[in-house]
């Protein structure tokens, strides 16, 4: 089975640009999830979805961040406009419903200079 | 809120030799499941091992093996026979449950794993 599919792989961008992630979740996967993963730390949730609807966004920095899943598949996360705080990886993992273990994609490496 | 502390954020270990990766966590709930993630430099984690909290027995995947204590709240990965492989960053990771009816995974910061030829 394909694995989750996040793109771009990398990105440099500068303060105050947006910039999008793209994340395709595993075929038949309900639940998905974006983390933030800054150099050194474990990832943290960003947003969490279960089919299109979203469960978890706390800790979400609302004010520059959106994130979207319309159709309950792909999803897409929006930085809008970017800090150099926003360095990092974008991590997208999926998980089927009830089950234990998440799958995780390769990330996006975002560098804001 | 639960939370998980890792607090090696490094380990080195010779080739073919064992070497133990601390983690404690803290929950108010009775069960749980617990991970172990590897994140070698292609950033993709991959899961190494996973702990039922109801069950005793500790979990094995070949050279992985675990050392869960619930009451202390801690859960160990042990490596045995360590290949070069085997280098990576290590996250420890607890699984909570939300009234969705859906669960969300809470990461601790990690433990890099040198292994040495």
């Amino acid at each position: 089975e394909a694995g989750v599919a996040q793109s771009p792989r990398y990105k440099i961008i500068e303060k105050r640009q947006s910039v999008a992630f793209w994340c395709n979740p595993i075929s038949g996967h309900a639940t998905l999830y974006w983390y933030q993963q800054i150099l050194g730390q474990g990832p943290k949730l960003l947003i969490q979805f279960q089919n299109n609807g979203v469960v978890d966004d706390s800790q979400l920095p609302k004010d520059r961040f959106s994130a979207e899943r319309l159709k309950g598949v792909d999803s897409t996360l929006k930085i809008q406009p970017a800090k150099l705080e926003d360095s990092a990886v974008y991590l997208c993992a999926s998980s089927r419903q009830g089950n234990t273990e998440a799958f995780f994609g390769q990330g996006t490496r975002l560098t804001v200079v | 809120a639960q939370t998980v502390t890792q607090s090696q954020p490094e380990m080195s270990v010779q080739e073919a030799e064992t070497v133990t990766l601390s983690c404690t966590y803290d929950t108010s709930e009775s069960d749980y499941y617990l991970f172990w993630y590897k994140q070698p430099p292609s950033r993709q984690m991959i899961l190494v091992i996973r702990q039922e909290a109801y069950k005793q027995q500790n979990a094995t995947e070949n050279r992985f093996s675990v050392n869960f204590q619930k009451a202390a709240k801690s859960f160990s990965l042990k490596i045995s026979d360590s290949q070069l492989g085997d280098a990576a960053m290590y996250f420890c990771a607890y699984r909570s449950y939300l009234r969705s009816g859906t669960y969300k995974y809470i990461f601790g910061t990690g433990t890099r794993l040198k292994v040495l030829a």
